[in-house]
């Protein structure tokens, strides 16, 4: 899987959007963008992913740019409980080489 | 989403003893699980892969014979921890992928709540 990098922690006012953004320059031509987070002491959670296209649910928006080297994942209106680390990752979809493997991630911090 | 679920959510014991760890998926039916240690302020690391009715397989560095895994129904999956000692104190997550969301071009996997082991 190719490797990401994010800040390691933002800051986010309560209501305001949250911008996570995420660098993976060596991503293969088919390999998604997925992004988890993982609050305080629980398991992950899936959030979104995508291919090259923007995408949208009910969590969050996944904004790909054109070469793909980037992402930014947007927390809409943050709230305290989107408190969490979310980790960007890279990998093959709908293979048998399932493994996910977390990076550092980045820590944000939603403030009231 | 699909639900794992994880046995116990948190257990103690003292250093000697061995400790097993179930995973279970609730609503589908998983080949495949895997299993992470993580520790404080930490990312999660990935220790094996799960497969079932056969050997799992384990990361470079993670000791086999110290995490034995046990992959016996397309539901469950088990990790003990042999002989544990202090420093085997972590939070254990499993997760496991739902086929049917790869099916659909998905390839989501779902985690469990975890399992907070302290050992004495």
């Amino acid at each position: 899987d190719a490797k990401t990098t994010q800040p390691p922690s933002m800051d986010c006012a309560e209501g305001r959007a949250a911008n996570l953004p995420c660098n993976h320059s060596t991503i293969s031509g088919n390999e998604y963008v997925y992004w988890y987070r993982q609050i305080h002491s629980q398991g992950p959670q899936y959030i979104i992913h995508g291919l090259k296209n923007n995408e949208t649910n009910e969590m969050a928006s996944l904004i790909i740019t054109e070469d793909r080297k980037s992402s930014t994942l947007i927390l809409p209106h943050a709230t305290l409980r989107d408190t969490a680390v979310y980790y960007c990752i890279v990998r093959v979809a709908g293979t048998s080489y399932d493994k996910v493997i977390f990076g550092p991630g980045t820590s944000l911090s939603v403030i009231p | 989403g699909a639900v794992v679920s994880q046995h116990p959510s948190r257990v103690i014991c003292k250093s000697g003893t061995s400790v097993k760890i179930e995973c279970r998926s609730l609503d589908f039916q998983a080949t495949t699980m895997f299993w992470y240690r993580q520790f404080p302020k930490k990312s999660l690391m990935l220790m094996a892969t799960s497969n079932e009715g056969s050997k799992a397989t384990y990361e470079q560095g993670v000791e086999k014979d110290k995490f034995l895994i046990n992959h016996a129904s397309l539901t469950l999956s088990t990790l003990t921890v042999t002989s544990a000692h202090p420093e085997d104190s972590s939070f254990y997550i499993c997760s496991a992928r739902d086929p049917r969301t790869r099916l659909a071009g998905n390839n989501e996997q779902f985690f469990g709540p975890g399992t907070r082991l302290t050992v004495l």
